[in-house]
């Protein structure tokens, strides 16, 4: 079974530019997370979709955070602009159903300078 | 707010020097307390997950168990493969919160 596949692995931008994630989850799975994890601590929810429906965004930065699950399979997530502090991995996991066990890809590097 | 604390933040371990990691948590309403590994460069790989206390999951050199509190995740003769950092996290209603992990070294 294909796991959760994300692109690009690495970003690197300058402040104020924009940026865009993509995640691909696995087959199947109805539920889908944008983390972000900056070095040193756990992963932080930003977002959650059940199918393409929002159940989840309240610690998304929507002033500048955006993200989308068209036809409830994959998602892109957008940083538009970009600040120093959002530099860190932004994860991508699904799972089959709300409270089940998620399974992660392999993140996306990105740093700001 | 649910909360997650673990502890140690490091721990450096000869092989075949078992030991315990401790996850303690606050948290209106369990819902199930998962453990995660997580290895340098990669997301998070599910290990287990917990639902009630006195409930003990096991797998290979790895064992986790579970009170009303906490859940501690004991390592059993561990080799340089187990080297990681290890991720607690709980839900409640339907969100996942992590602790920051402990990030475990084993020697040869």
């Amino acid at each position: 079974e294909a796991g959760v596949a994300q692109s690009p692995r690495y970003k690197i931008i300058e402040k104020r530019q924009s940026v865009a994630f993509w995640c691909n989850p696995i087959s199947g799975h109805a539920t889908l997370y944008w983390y972000q994890q900056i070095l040193g601590q756990g992963p932080k929810l930003l977002i959650q979709f059940q199918n393409n429906g929002v159940v989840d965004d309240s610690q998304l930065p929507k002033d500048r955070f955006s993200a989308e699950r068209l036809k409830g399979v994959d998602s892109t997530l957008k940083i538009q602009p970009a600040k120093l502090e959002d530099s860190a991995v932004y994860l991508c996991a699904s799972s089959f159903a709300i409270g089940d066990e998620q399974y992660f890809g392999p993140g996306t590097r990105l740093t700001v300078t | 707010e649910d909360q997650v604390t673990q502890s140690p933040e490091a721990l450096r371990l000869q092989e075949g020097e078992s030991s315990s990691l401790n996850c303690s948590y606050t948290v209106s309403g369990l819902r199930g307390l998962f453990w995660y590994r997580q290895d340098p460069g990669k997301g998070p790989e599910f290990l287990f997950t917990l639902y009630s206390a006195g409930e003990e999951k096991e797998k290979e050199r790895l064992k986790a168990t579970l009170t009303k509190k906490e859940s501690f995740l004991h390592i059993t003769a561990p080799k340089p493969e187990d080297s990681a950092t290890y991720l607690c996290a709980v839900t409640s209603l339907y969100k996942l919160s992590f602790g920051a992990g402990t990030t475990v070294t084993v020697r040869a």
